[in-house]
């Protein structure tokens, strides 16, 4: 596609449910990144792809967040037993490379979780 | 730990005015920069960037200014346009990681007409 594709755009859910964000990266690009956005807050680095090898979790928060990549090309980031504390914006992105000093990351849409 | 700064949260300037967002950064292994630009409901959208082997980078109406000897990092925006109203984020590549950028917690600029 023309650029990283995040589905759905907003997804509301109750405390203790399971959601499945979607990630849709630029056609071609190998790395994919999972970043989390707190309201007025910087983005919080989450986990990194490369094809679909995941070299770096440290990011996650703790074990009920999970992701897996699957064809060199769509990710999942998946949260389980859903706490208020998750609500954010999940934005993902990709970049062509990443074993480079020159990493453009281009970014999605982003997801709007909110936990009720 | 180290992590990259903004002086300034909010900024405010008249259309057409020159605006400054200015950027600390503390981790000196760090060698590539990045600005982005976020408007309300979207996603970061790369502005320009630049690497440590450089001090100054021109993009379309933009500049980049990278100071190393005190961990600076500026970005320039000449005549800014209403259009130009958002969060700017600096990041660097943690520490000269090949791949994990850290973000600072953005500038707002709004463009009075």
């Amino acid at each position: 596609g023309a650029g990283v594709s995040q589905s759905p755009s907003n997804k509301v859910t109750e405390k203790g449910k399971d959601v499945e964000l979607r990630c849709d990266p630029i056609s071609g690009h190998t790395a994919l990144y999972w970043y989390r956005q707190s309201l007025g807050q910087g983005l919080e680095f989450l986990i990194y792809f490369q094809g679909n090898s995941a070299p770096d979790k440290s990011g996650l928060p703790s074990d009920r967040f999970s992701a897996e990549r699957t064809g060199g090309s769509v990710s999942t980031l998946t949260i389980q037993r859903t706490q208020q504390e998750d609500s954010a914006v999940y934005l993902c992105a990709s970049s062509l490379v990443a074993a480079s000093t020159k990493n453009i990351q281009y970014f999605g849409a982003g997801t709007r979780l909110s936990v009720l | 730990g180290e992590s990259v700064g903004l002086h300034l949260p909010t900024l405010s300037v008249q259309e057409g005015d020159n605006s400054i967002i200015n950027c600390a950064y503390s981790n000196s292994a760090s060698d590539y920069f990045i600005w982005y630009k976020q408007e309300s409901g979207k996603g970061p959208q790369f502005i320009i960037d630049i690497r440590s082997n450089m001090d100054k980078r021109q993009g379309q109406r933009v500049t980049v200014l990278l100071n190393k000897t005190v961990k600076h990092l500026s970005l320039q925006i000449a005549a800014t346009q209403p259009g130009d109203s958002a969060v700017y984020f600096c990041a660097e590549n943690s520490g000269g990681s090949n791949y994990k950028l850290t973000f600072g917690k953005g500038t707002l600029l709004t463009v009075n007409p």
